[in-house]
């Protein structure tokens, strides 16, 4: 069975930091594309990054460009996300997602709750 | 960036009738390579998930139940629910994945009349 497990979220005040990881199984995680798509509160879905199966490419929303890094260790199944210099519009819900065989996202992840705030 | 626009942004049906949703896309989704419409649908519950009910406009993704369909081409894409059920309370979101970055529409939310 395909697991997604994001953890990491919690409280920061803005300018802080957090480090997101998306533990991933019963799949080859090595094979598959990976993205992050946020969801602030009662707000609809937004794609934040995507990084491509060995780690080469990367790709990202212009809202978190130059601040996120996405990354990954294969040997370990887990998808990261650094996220530096937050804002207050960066509090959301974050899901890891994979790209499946239909090309878009076929799997997701509980999510894991961001908030920004003094 | 492509955007994407549903209708309505909220509607209500009665219990077995029929819901349709509407998506528009700024340009077309259509990728010649495979004459596929590179757009999804996918439903969400309250505290859960978004979850896959089809992509490439009209392919149920396995285990989505037929009440769910897909249809259009190019810009212009619609969701229909035949029978609407109690647990087909969610909002729906259309996605197109025809470039970086993937962008969903605004969500339709479906109650019951």
């Amino acid at each position: 069975e395909v697991q997604l497990v994001e953890s990491g979220g919690g409280l920061v005040q803005p300018g802080g930091s957090l480090r997101l990881s998306c533990a991933a199984s019963g799949f080859t995680f090595s094979a598959y594309w990976m993205h992050w798509v946020r969801q602030a509160p009662g707000k609809g879905l937004v794609w934040v990054s995507r990084l491509n199966s060995d780690g080469s490419s990367t790709s990202y929303a212009d809202s978190v460009r130059g601040r996120f890094t996405i990354s990954r260790d294969n040997a370990k199944s887990t998808l990261y996300l650094q996220m530096n210099s937050l804002r207050v519009e960066d509090t959301a819900v974050y899901y890891c997602t994979r790209i499946g065989g239909s090309g878009t996202f076929d799997y997701w992840g509980q999510g894991t709750l961001v908030t920004v705030s003094s | 960036d492509i955007v994407m626009t549903q209708s309505p942004d909220s509607l209500a049906v009665s219990l077995g009738e029929r819901a349709t949703i509407n998506c528009k896309s700024s340009q077309s989704v259509l990728y010649s390579s495979n004459n596929q419409n590179q757009l999804a649908w996918y439903q969400q519950k309250p505290g859960q998930p978004p979850k896959l009910l089809i992509y490439w406009a009209s392919t149920r993704e396995s285990g989505v139940p037929d009440r769910f369909s897909g249809s259009g081409s190019g810009t212009d894409f619609t969701l229909t629910i035949s029978s609407l059920q109690a647990e087909d309370v969610a909002v729906y979101y259309c996605q197109q994945y025809y470039t970086t970055p993937r962008t969903f529409g605004q969500g339709t939310k479906v109650e019951i009349k």
